[in-house]
């Protein structure tokens, strides 16, 4: 049973516009998250992240919205861009725990020119 | 520049060999980490651990295992290897235990085993 989802295995946005990538967890322990951005033939790079006691966090063109009584996250891109392009990985942990981080499936996120 | 390395980043391999795959940091990391990333699944923890001598065992850990003898590296061995662990592997590593804290990833190694 996969405690984190990213039921979208890809999503093509126009350059220039937004792109939001979604994220689902069933752990209800969970208080911290994360995402990664992967290029092919490259390891994980992180992006951003989220812990519980805040339902927003903002990095530049990047924004990641929690809402913990859904128990949904979603990544915000504005504006997109070519670069952009690559598989981005939600990720969970639960720091009073074991402290390992669970991760999602991915989404091909392609933006294009 | 502090980095991360792993090798091969290739490997092709018989059913019921014994495999090493070797994971190089030089941040000075406590903590690695080994992860397998499969179609579906995402990246899965196979293996962890926080310091020199020092072994944890993750959500995929059968078949698999590791040793710590010194800060840089955390060699994955796959005792006889199978079909099902036909993945692309990754090592990481991070600074401390939080999970505030940045996890800093491999280029990966494709393991085609036939």
């Amino acid at each position: 049973d996969q405690q984190v989802k990213q039921n979208s295995p890809s999503l093509s946005v126009q350059e220039g516009r937004i792109s939001i990538l979604n994220c689902d967890y069933t752990n209800s322990m969970f208080d911290y998250f994360l995402w990664y951005k992967k290029y092919p033939a490259e390891g994980p790079t992180f992006l951003i992240s989220i812990s519980s006691i805040k339902d927003k966090n903002e990095d530049g063109r990047f924004t990641v919205f929690l809402n913990k009584s859904a128990k949904h996250l979603s990544l915000h891109i504005v504006p997109s861009q070519p670069g952009d392009s690559a598989v981005y990985f939600c990720a969970a942990g639960a720091s009073g725990s074991a402290r390992q981080l669970t991760f999602g499936s991915g989404t091909q996120l392609t933006v294009l020119p | 520049d502090a980095e991360i390395t792993q090798s091969p980043r290739h490997k092709i391999t018989e059913t019921g060999r014994q495999v090493t795959l070797a994971c190089h940091q030089t941040w000075n990391h406590n903590n690695m980490f080994w992860y397998r990333q499969d179609l579906g699944h995402g990246l899965r923890l196979i293996h962890y651990s926080y310091g020199v001598q020092d072994t944890n065992k993750g959500e995929v850990s059968d078949g698999y295992s590791v040793s710590r003898s010194n800060t840089e590296d955390l060699p994955l061995t796959l005792e006889s290897a199978a079909s099902s662990q036909t993945s692309v592997y990754f090592c990481a590593s991070s600074e401390s235990r939080s999970l505030f804290d940045e996890q800093y990833f491999g280029p990966g190694t494709r393991l085609t085993v036939t």
